[in-house]
Order: C-alpha cells, then structure tokens, then sequence
C-alpha cells in the first residue's frame, strides 16, 4: 500500500526556472493539500482540493499554482522559482467528512526544494 | 495571522517521565484537533486526535486534552520513551460550506534523554 506519493524527493532549481511537483494517492481521497515547511513557520496550507477538478487557495498560495486534472494526483506547480521558495514541500490526503469525524490527512514523504 | 500556536519549541524530557505539549488556537470554528509527529526527513504521521465535542482522547500512551473554554489543547506522552523524540505537530479542522482544511501548528521538537 503506496499511500501519498510524492516525486521528485530533492530538486534544486535556479531562479526563474519552473518545475511541477507531483503527488498521487491510492486511498481514493477526494481532499488533497500541498503544504510548505519551514523553520519556525510550521506546516503552511499552499493549496487544496476538495475533488477532482477542483482547486481553492490556501494560507500562502502566492507563487504557486496546482491541477487536479484526475482525482489521485494532485500538481504544485512554480512557473518562475525565487529563494523564498526554498523549503520542504508535503503533499497530503483525506477523505471528505460524510458523518465520520475521524478524516485524518495522511502525508508523503515530503520534497525538498532548493531555489539557488 | 497564526491561529494555531505552539509556543514551545523544543522540549527534553526524561525516559519514563510525563511529557507533556501544549497547543493554543484562536478561532472557535475549529472542529476536531490533531496531533502529528514527524520524523526526520519523512512526513508527519497522524498521531492522535479529538473532537471540539470532548475533552478528553486517550491511546496507549497518548492522551489529548481539550480545553474550549480556554481554547487550549495538550497531548501527554506517559512513559516518554527514546523513540517519541520527535518533532509534534498541532493541528486543527476548519469547517466551511461544507469543506474543510487543516491548520497546523509551527511544531514542537520532543527530545526523550535515555
């Protein structure tokens, strides 16, 4: 059982470039999210979904942008890198509500992105 | 706008003694409470959690605390062990229209000295 998926683990990127990063789930989960971790700031919410096709902004969305063309894969996408993107990305997933509380998100293994 | 504030950093506990993390939130539209940990160089991994209905959640070792009135919640770790050091993670459930997201907490690094 694969869970979240996340590809590529380390990637370093000059400014301006661009790159997507992909996550794919084989939990059937209609929600995903792309969060960002850096030092002292925690788990920041990029973007999420709530099914396919979906997108919504999360608390830190500027910079990025995301698809969720099939409903197992989730993109994150940097049309034009800057520093301030450097940090360690996770992608997550989970179900919808629907009556049960228990709608942990379970994550990957993160991506690691450095912007030189 | 932090709305799910870990003011602790780091804590070092003793093997065997309480451990014991706190989390503050500010929005009273949260939900349901997680709490995560996370290892180096992998994702968290969900830990334990608990409605805004209760206020009290216990597994094993791990008990989560709720505190609405106070807007406060903590996890206890009982015996602390050498494998919980870890960096923990708060979160927290927002509901709306419907959909929800999860907030989390900057995280406190959990150091259990053998």
């Amino acid at each position: 059982n694969a869970g979240v998926t996340q590809t590529p683990k380390f990637r370093v990127l000059k400014t301006g470039q661009s790159m997507t990063l992909l996550c794919a789930q084989d939990m059937n989960h209609e929600y995903m999210y792309w969060y960002r971790q850096d030092p002292g700031m925690g788990l920041r919410l990029i973007h999420y979904s709530v099914g396919e096709g979906t997108t919504a902004k999360g608390e830190v969305p500027d910079g990025y942008n995301v698809s969720r063309l099939k409903k197992q894969n989730f993109l994150l996408g940097l049309e034009s890198a800057a520093p301030s993107q450097t940090s360690v990305y996770f992608c997550a997933s989970s179900y919808t509500t629907g009556g049960n509380l228990n709608t942990e998100a379970f994550f990957g293994q993160g991506t690691r992105l450095t912007v030189v | 706008d932090q709305q799910v504030k870990q003011n602790s950093p780091s804590l070092s506990v003793q093997e065997g003694r309480i451990s014991i993390l706190n989390c503050d939130y500010t929005n009273s539209m949260f939900d349901y409470f997680l709490w995560y940990k996370k290892y180096p160089a992998e994702g968290p991994t969900f830990l334990i959690s608990i409605s805004s209905i209760k206020d009290k959640n216990e597994d094993g070792r791990f008990t989560v605390f709720l505190n609405k009135s106070a807007k406060h919640l903590s996890l206890h770790i009982v015996p602390s062990q050498p494998g919980d050091s870890a960096v923990y993670f708060c979160a927290a459930r927002r509901t709306t229209s419907g959909t929800y997201k999860y907030i989390f907490g900057t995280g406190t690094r959990l150091k259990v000295l053998a």
